[in-house]
C-alpha cells in the first residue's frame, strides 16, 4: 500500500526555525514534493527532491533520505504569513501524487 | 497565480443533481490531474489525462467522469450527487509526460445540500 505520515499540527514562534517531518512507504519512488496550502486556497509548490540530500531555496530547505523513506521541510526566520498547512507528496511513478494529510503550522508573535 | 484556471469557484446544488467542473491548464502543459479535498482530509487523486487520453485513475467513483478536450481543457462531471461529495475539487497541470511539477488551480468549492 501507499502511506505518507506527517504530524497533524505544529506551533512555532515568529523568527524561529521549524522542521516538519514526513515518512513514506510507497510502491515506487520518483520524487517527493512539498506544497504550502493556506486554508481554502490552492496548494503552492515549495520544493522537490528526487536524490538524497538537502535542497535549499531561500528560507525553505527540504531534505530527502530514500533509504529511510524520510524527508523534512525546514522553515527558517518564520513569519506570520507562514501559518499554513504543509503537504508532503510522493510521486510513486511518473503520474499521480500521493499526498499526506498535511501539517498545520501556526506561527505566533 | 499558477496559470491554471478553474470555474466555477463555488457551486451549490442539491442531492441527486449533476454538475460539471472546468479546468484550463497552464499554457503548454499536456497533463491535467483532478483531486478531491474533503474537510480535514488530504488531497485525494481522482484521475489524470495526458494530451486527451486517460493516463491514470485513482479512487474515482463510478458516478464521476472526466475528459480532456483537443484544446487541452478538462471537465470533471459529478452525477447523482450525495452530501458526502461536498468538497474542494482541484485541478493541476504539468508538462509533457507528467514528469514535471504539478501546479494547482484555485479550486472549485462544491456544496451539496
Amino acid at each position: 500500500g501507499q502511506n505518507i505520515d506527517q504530524p497533524t499540527e505544529m506551533t512555532a514562534t515568529e523568527g524561529a526555525i521549524v522542521q516538519i517531518n514526513c515518512t513514506y512507504q510507497t510502491s515506487g519512488f520518483n520524487g517527493l514534493f512539498w506544497y504550502q496550502q493556506h486554508a481554502g486556497e490552492a496548494p503552492t509548490f515549495l520544493s522537490y527532491n528526487v536524490l538524497d540530500g538537502l535542497e535549499e531555496k531561500g528560507r525553505f530547505s527540504s531534505f530527502l533520505s530514500r533509504s529511510k523513506g524520510y524527508s523534512y521541510l525546514l522553515l527558517k526566520e518564520l513569519q506570520m504569513k507562514d501559518s499554513a498547512s504543509y503537504l508532503c507528496a510522493v510521486r510513486p511513478n511518473t503520474d499521480k501524487l500521493i499526498f499526506g494529510t498535511g501539517t498545520r503550522l501556526q506561527v505566533f508573535p | 497565480d499558477s496559470g491554471v484556471t478553474q470555474t466555477p469557484k463555488h457551486l451549490i446544488t442539491a442531492t441527486g443533481q449533476r454538475v460539471t467542473l472546468r479546468c484550463s491548464p497552464r499554457s503548454g502543459d499536456l497533463s491535467v490531474y483532478w483531486y478531491q479535498q474533503s474537510l480535514d482530509q488530504g488531497l485525494q487523486f481522482l484521475i489524470q489525462y495526458y494530451n486527451g487520453e486517460e493516463r491514470a485513475k485513482g479512487n474515482i467513483l463510478e458516478r464521476f467522469s472526466a475528459q480532456q478536450f483537443p484544446d487541452l481543457h478538462s471537465e470533471l462531471n459529478l452525477s447523482s450527487l450525495e452530501l458526502g461529495d461536498s468538497a474542494l475539487y482541484f485541478c493541476a497541470s504539468s508538462g509533457a509526460g507528467g514528469v514535471e511539477t504539478q501546479y494547482f488551480g484555485p479550486g472549485t468549492r462544491l456544496l451539496v445540500l
